[in-house]
């Protein structure tokens, strides 16, 4: 069974559509966080939820908005693709206080905004 | 400012040991992870150090000195299959990570 399963693998689409990801863990975790890693490997927070509450949010555009209908899901909805939002983009989850188990990845999606 | 300073690539023989460091100035620090990352998968925990001193987990090993904003992640008896990017990240505060770029590690026959 997969801890973290996001969807899809891989996301081509057109400049100015609209397009979801969705991500699902299975640990029972409290926390998810949705991650960008772009061409120079750098992975930067965009979002993290506990108990389906907004904990962080980073500077990232309104065009982005997560949405988490229970602690055991955390989707991304992108408005109007833009060139630059082409990247890797990584769904998480850790539980809370348990930080010595470190945070589980999805498999990431990789979106090609043409 | 947030830093993390990873070298970008490096390069070891199968057998041999690696050691790759990590230095950071950061506003908080409430732990270190190491995480592997093959490329076009997900990153997968390696270690989290907390406390000053080595973490020794099979043949990888961390150590941490949080006077120095040092961090180093030793890998022994490398196999081939130890090629990837080895990514260091410091827990600021409130489930926020800061990231380093990562260091590619090349492992040649």
């Amino acid at each position: 069974d997969t801890a973290v399963s996001q969807t899809p693998k891989y996301l081509v689409t057109q400049m100015g559509n609209d397009k979801s990801i969705k991500c699902e863990q299975n640990l029972g975790h409290d926390t998810m966080y949705w991650y960008k890693q772009d061409s120079k490997k750098f992975l930067k927070i965009m979002f993290s939820y506990n108990n389906k509450e907004l904990i962080i949010n980073e500077t990232v555009p309104n065009r982005f908005s997560p949405k988490s209908p229970d602690k055991a899901h955390l989707n991304l909805h992108i408005n109007s693709l833009e060139l630059g939002d082409s990247a890797v983009y990584f769904c998480a989850s850790s539980q809370g206080g348990e930080l010595g188990y470190g945070y589980t990845f999805g498999s990431g999606t990789r979106l090609t905004v043409v | 400012g947030q830093n993390i300073d990873q070298p970008t690539e490096m390069t070891a023989t199968e057998g041999a040991i690696v050691q790759i460091n990590c230095t950071y100035q950061t506003s908080g620090f409430n732990g270190l992870f190491w995480y592997q990352q093959h490329a076009g998968e997900a990153p997968t925990f390696l270690s989290y150090n907390v406390l000053d001193g080595l973490e020794e987990k099979g043949r990888f090993s961390s150590f941490l000195s949080r006077s120095k904003g040092y961090s180093y992640l030793l890998l022994k008896e490398l196999q081939m299959k130890d090629s990837a990017s080895y990514l260091c990240a410091v827990i600021v505060s409130n489930y926020q990570l800061i990231w380093g770029a990562g260091t590619k590690l090349i492992i040649k026959p």
